[in-house]
Formats: C-alpha cells, sequence, structure tokens
C-alpha cells in the first residue's frame, strides 16, 4: 500500500527566503505526482504534475523534482511571499492491479511566510 | 463549465438521516473522483468513475456510502444513515483521462453530522 510522508510538517519564513519542501513515497510504481496548495477552508488547487518519467516541473517561482528511484520529491519556492502562505500537498497515482486508482496524499506541509 | 463545482457547499444534518452531496466535473472530463478529509485522516480516496462505471468501491468506508455517476458527467455521493465520523469535507476532482492529466479539484462539501 502506498504510502507518502511529507516534512516538515510546519514551516515558518521570513518573506524573501528560498525554500524547500519534502515528499517521498514507498511504493516507486507512480503514474504521476502532483503538487496542491490549499488555502483555508478551500479545495485544492493543482500547482505542478510530474510523469514519472520526467524529473522536474517548473512554474514561476515554483520547481518540482522527481526521483522516482528514491521514492523522492522537493517542491522548490523561491522568493517567498506572504501570498505563499497555505498547506501545500503532495500526492501520487499509482498503479494497482487494475490501473490507477485515486491520489495518495500526504499530510501537507502548514507554511507560512512572515511579512 | 470553468471548473468542478459541488453543491452544497455546506450541509448539516441530523445523525440517522441520508444526505446526498453532488458534482460536476469539468465538461470533457471522463475520469471523476470521490475524496474525504477530515481532521484526523488527512484526505483519503474513496471512489473512482471512468465514464459512468466506477470498477472498485473498496475504499468506500462502508457499505452506507454509495456513489454513481450518469450520462458520464455528474455525479452523486450518498451517504445513508449517517454517523458522526461521517463528519468531513467531501471533494469531488476530474481528470481528461484515467492516467496521467492532472486532477483539478471542487471546493468540496462541508458535512457536519450532528
Amino acid at each position: 500500500k502506498q504510502e507518502v510522508t511529507q516534512i516538515p510538517a510546519a514551516l515558518s519564513v521570513p518573506e524573501g527566503e528560498n525554500l524547500v519542501l519534502n515528499c517521498s513515497f514507498t511504493d516507486s510504481a507512480i503514474y504521476n505526482l502532483q503538487w496542491f496548495r490549499q488555502d483555508p477552508g478551500k479545495g485544492l488547487t493543482s500547482l505542478l504534475l510530474i510523469q514519472s518519467s520526467q524529473r522536474e516541473q517548473t512554474s514561476g517561482r515554483l520547481n518540482a523534482s522527481l526521483d522516482k528511484s528514491s521514492g523522492r520529491s522537493t517542491l522548490y519556492i523561491a522568493a517567498s511571499q506572504p501570498g505563499d502562505s497555505a498547506t501545500y500537498l503532495c500526492a501520487v497515482l499509482s498503479y494497482s492491479g487494475g490501473g490507477a486508482d485515486g491520489l495518495t496524499f500526504g499530510k501537507g506541509t502548514h507554511l507560512i511566510i512572515q511579512p | 463549465g470553468a471548473g468542478v463545482s459541488q453543491s452544497p457547499s455546506n450541509k448539516v444534518t441530523e445523525k440517522g438521516k441520508d444526505v446526498e452531496l453532488r458534482c460536476d466535473p469539468i465538461s470533457g472530463h471522463t475520469a471523476l473522483y470521490w475524496y474525504r478529509q477530515s481532521l484526523g485522516q488527512g484526505l483519503e480516496f474513496l471512489i473512482y468513475f471512468q465514464g459512468n462505471s466506477a470498477p472498485d468501491k473498496s475504499g468506500l468506508p462502508s457499505d452506507r456510502f454509495s456513489a454513481e455517476r450518469t450520462g458520464g458527467s455528474v455525479s452523486t455521493l450518498t451517504i445513508q444513515r449517517t454517523q458522526q465520523e461521517d463528519s468531513a469535507v467531501y471533494l469531488c476532482a476530474s481528470s481528461l483521462a484515467r492516467s496521467g492529466p492532472p486532477q483539478y479539484f471542487g471546493p468540496g462539501t462541508r458535512l457536519t453530522v450532528l
């Protein structure tokens, strides 16, 4: 059974810092890995998706990497801003007996950017 | 529509009542997923549809939960004889296909069982 772990559980940094969020997963048989952000009381916003054959994806100040063989992904946020404050969730889409089922999520990193 | 929509946004019900939650996926998305987010459990996958078919229902928490999808579009998640432990946010997502494309999430339905 796939398990996803995110470290740290919470992070508070001053505005302007670069930061790294970590995600690890136990089963490397995945279709893809997706990073989301969730604001309080809101749904999930997709940030980046990395297919299993890819090594990284970039969008603006965000860069996500994937090392499938070691079961790790990182989300790099450059020049952090107060608006980046949210919970960041990592999720993997794994193979099952008949193909893909649903995403398996980590418990998230609660990020606070201090102005 | 532009995004995944869910209704109602909030539902308060009494223990033992049945509830129906609705999801409207993004137009043209063949895959539809239901998830549940609760304080103690985080986000857990419940069931997915490819078209109108749900091949695997083993992720549903109990036999009080059922889901259907009609016309390859709207889906409903029904919870019978609700219990307090059913209180959670129920999230729906859709994607162009079952594996590969990103999943896009709706805003969720917050269910409170008194």
